[in-house]
């Protein structure tokens, strides 16, 4: 079964921590992205990626980078968590030049 | 205004109804259009998927596509409590950057 694993399903970190949020895929697809979903807000495009080392802008991509060193894996890095960045992490993936999405199970992570 | 408007709900439906969610897009770029369906504290998960205008069946679910509206439908028929969850539309452009709206909550009761 294919599939797009998050490393962890909750999280909780403290106020100014650097945190790595992992995402492995195991299609061999070539676009990955980072998104954000919160209560009224939706799906919030974070960060996107069509290859390996590329890495583009979504959205709100204030306060976090991406890092994509292998195909198969897209870590989203917060520099110093903060309390509004408490939220459900989805990271998905797709082939390139398709547009269904596979997803993750998400990753809660809770600021404090 | 979004580019992509969805009623959060939520649709509360006894079982065995049809239900029907929409949504309403601005871009008329847009040519795929896609339905997710996401259940508490999952990933979304696609669940149908389209292009231009028209409807698409499969099994109880049934999306139409008006693109002279820029209306996006659901249906479900013969709705059951497996099929509570959170509908979420999304419209692309051929540039594999999807566009979601915010979803719409759907309840089904036995």
């Amino acid at each position: 079964d294919v599939k797009v694993t998050q490393s962890s399903r909750y999280l909780v970190k403290r106020t100014g921590e650097k945190v790595f949020l992992e995402c492995v895929q195991d299609m061999d697809h070539e676009n990955m992205f980072w998104y954000r979903q919160d209560p009224g807000l939706g799906l919030r495009l974070i960060y996107f990626s069509y290859d390996v080392k590329m890495k583009e802008k979504g959205d709100i991509p204030e306060g976090y980078s991406v890092s994509r060193e292998k195909k198969e894996r897209f870590s989203l890095i917060l520099e110093s968590a903060s309390t509004n960045q408490t939220s459900m992490y989805l990271c998905a993936s797709s082939f390139a030049g398709e547009n269904g999405y596979t997803f993750g199970s998400g990753t809660r992570l809770t600021v404090v | 205004q979004k580019e992509v408007e969805q009623d959060p709900g939520p649709l509360s439906v006894p079982e065995g109804a049809i239900v029907s969610l929409n949504c309403t897009y601005s871009n008329s770029a847009f040519q795929y259009f896609m339905w997710y369906r996401q259940y508490s504290r999952k990933g979304p998960e696609l669940l149908m998927y389209t292009y231009s205008s028209g409807n698409k069946e499969d099994g109880r679910f049934t999306a139409q596509v008006d693109k002279s509206s820029k209306y996006i439908s659901l249906f479900i028929r013969d709705s059951q409590p497996s099929d509570s969850a959170t509908y979420l539309c999304a419209t692309d452009n051929a540039g594999n950057m999807l566009t979601f709206g915010g979803g719409t909550r759907l309840m089904v009761k036995p």
